[in-house]
């Protein structure tokens, strides 16, 4: 079985476009997590799914982050209008859900504003 | 509010001698706490959680609700602990991460 796959690893893009990062889960995997983490920091919550829907999206920053995960597999992580204070990396992570279970991660993708 | 907080940004020590990560939370409910790890070039992944209340590689971490802490602990560090630690507290499913404390074990 394949861990949690993150697709690009990286990615380069220009001021104010739009970008799309996407996480492959776990199969069979019920809860679905983004973070970001940014230079010398912990992984930081943006967005929590149980199955397809958003079951916390507290932690997006703005509306220019949305999140989706339409068939409560694959999810894409959506960022209009880029910043390059959204650079960082994003990580993906899976879980079977429930209390105390553990949260795989992907191995994040590089997101750089330029 | 939920709140993790490791003190230390770096630890140094000597292959062969004990290693203590620190790791403080903030919680109004009954917590539950894990360390995890991330080596050079991997992925995070779990290193322990409190409700096992095991040791992985030689690694225990007990929690102290008195102090609200979940120190991380080895006797003897061994330079294939190196790496980036991760303490994590998890609310309804949501984990909340310390900013990690980067443990250099020294040959």
């Amino acid at each position: 079985g394949a861990g949690v796959s993150q697709t690009p690893s990286n990615k380069v893009t220009e001021k104010g476009k739009y970008v799309e990062l996407r996480c492959d889960p776990i199969s069979g995997h019920t809860a679905l997590y983004w973070y970001r983490q940014s230079l010398g920091q912990g992984p930081e919550f943006l967005i929590y799914f149980q199955g397809t829907g958003a079951a916390d999206d507290s932690g997006l920053p703005n509306d220019r982050f949305f999140a989706v995960r339409p068939e409560g597999s694959v999810s894409t992580l959506k960022i209009q209008r880029t910043e390059r204070g959204d650079s960082a990396v994003y990580l993906c992570a899976s879980s079977p859900g429930g209390r105390n279970t553990e949260a795989f991660f992907g191995q994040g993708t590089r997101l750089t504003v330029v | 509010a939920q709140r993790v907080t490791q003190p230390e940004k770096l630890l140094s020590v000597f292959k062969g001698a004990p290693v203590e990560l620190k790791c403080n939370y903030s919680y109004s409910g009954s917590p539950e706490l894990f360390w995890y790890v991330q080596y050079s070039r991997q992925r995070l992944q779990l290193l322990l959680r409190h409700i096992s209340r095991e040791s992985i590689k030689g690694f225990t971490a007990d929690l102290n609700k008195g102090e609200t802490s979940f120190h991380l602990k080895k006797p003897f560090a061994q330079e294939e602990d190196s790496a980036m630690y991760y303490c994590a507290l998890s609310n309804f499913n949501k984990f909340y991460f310390g900013s990690g404390t980067k443990l250099n074990v020294k040959p």
